[in-house]
Order: C-alpha cells, then structure tokens, then sequence
C-alpha cells in the first residue's frame, strides 16, 4: 500500500498562475483534508471532505478551492497564487475504523513569487 | 476555540538523558487527543491516541499521559534516531472532525 500520495513535491509559481495539487489514498479512508504548515504556525486545516460527494470549509479558506473527486482522489486548486500562500501543504485522510488517526501524505512545498 | 500549546520549543538531549515534552489544551470536549512524529520533509506520522485522563501508551522509548489540561510524552533514555519534531494534536467531540494542532517541540538527541 502507498498510503497518501501527493503530487508535485515541490512547486514554484508566479503571483497570479494557478495550480491543482494532487492527492490519493489507497486506504478506502472516508475523510480526506488539506492542511498547511508555515514556520511558528502549526498545521491548519483548510478544507476537508468527511466522505464522498462533501467538502467544508476549515480553518484557513479563503484563496483555495477542493474537489473530491472520488473515494480515493481529493484535489486542491489555487486559483491566483499569492505570496500569503508560500507554505508546505499535507493532504491527509481518516476513518472512523482508524478511530480519527490521520495518516498524511509526504507534502507540496509550494513557493509563490 | 480549541488551543493547544506545546513546551519547550525545542529541546536538546545527550543520549540517554530521559526528559519530557509537555502539551497543554483547552477544548470544549475531547474526543481524542493525539501526539505524532514528524521528520524534516516529511508528513506526520502516527504515535499515540488518547482517549481518556488517566490514560497512558507506550511505544519502545516513549510513553505518552493525559489529564484533562494536559499531555505529556516522556522519552526514556533517547537515541539519536529519536530527534524529530513531535506535535501534539486535540480532537473536538463538536459537529465536524476538527483536529487542533500544537506548533511542535523540535527534539534533538545527541551522541
């Protein structure tokens, strides 16, 4: 088993552009989140999908958009990178079964420019 | 508004020199409060799960406890394969899987 496989590892972008970041999980996990980590800051959550077909809103929104695409697949779209978005993002899922335990994904250190 | 604080920042250990890393939340009910390992460039990953004040897991060099203000993770006798960042993490018992996360104590063992 992969676990949670993100793509790309590492990303460079201009302000403005837009960009998709990929994440998949083989562990038949309902939930699935987007996190973001910034130095001093902590990981927060940004957007998560507690099962197929639903997505919500976490702490840090605004500038992102998600799509669940299926059991397995939830994506994260930058629409018009800004510099405030320089960070490293962590996709992560869960279940009920695992009682809540995250398992993550080895994260997108994005640069905005 | 779920908080969760960890202490010390970081924190620097001659091998084998046991010490502890302590947590403090504040969370209107707990329905599970975690502590995970993370390594540069890497996600977290999984330690321990607790549930309950009182309770208490251990893992080889580890042993994490629970009050109801606190979590500590007490690291016996550490190895350098044991530095890494640990963080701390709190889940809500409110409407939506919300998971609070601390800022991390950045541990360094050395020989």
């Amino acid at each position: 088993n992969a676990g949670v496989t993100q793509t790309p590892k590492f990303q460079v972008l201009k302000t403005g552009q837009s960009m998709t970041l990929q994440c998949a999980q083989d562990m038949n996990h309902n939930s699935m989140y987007w996190y973001r980590q910034d130095p001093g800051m902590g990981l927060r959550l940004i957007y998560y999908s507690a099962s197929e077909g639903t997505t919500d809103k976490g702490e840090v929104p605004n500038g992102y958009n998600v799509s669940r695409l299926n059991k397995r697949e939830f994506s994260l779209r930058l629409e018009s990178a800004a510099p405030s978005q320089t960070s490293v993002y962590f996709c992560a899922s869960s279940s009920f079964a695992t009682n809540e335990k995250l398992f993550f994904g080895s994260g997108t250190q994005l640069s905005v420019l | 508004e779920d908080q969760v604080t960890q202490s010390p920042e970081a924190l620097r250990l001659q091998e084998g020199e046991s010490s502890s890393l302590n947590c403090s939340y504040t969370v209107s009910g707990l329905r599970g409060l975690f502590w995970y390992r993370q390594d540069p460039g890497k996600g977290p990953e999984f330690l321990f799960t607790l549930y309950s004040a009182g309770e208490e897991k251990e893992k080889e060099r580890l042993k994490a406890t629970l009050t109801k203000k606190e979590s500590f993770l007490h690291i016996t006798a550490p190895k350098p394969e044991d530095s890494a960042t640990y963080l701390c993490a709190v889940l809500d018992s409110g409407g939506y899987q919300k998971v609070t996360f601390g800022t991390g104590t950045k541990l360094q063992v050395i020989p």
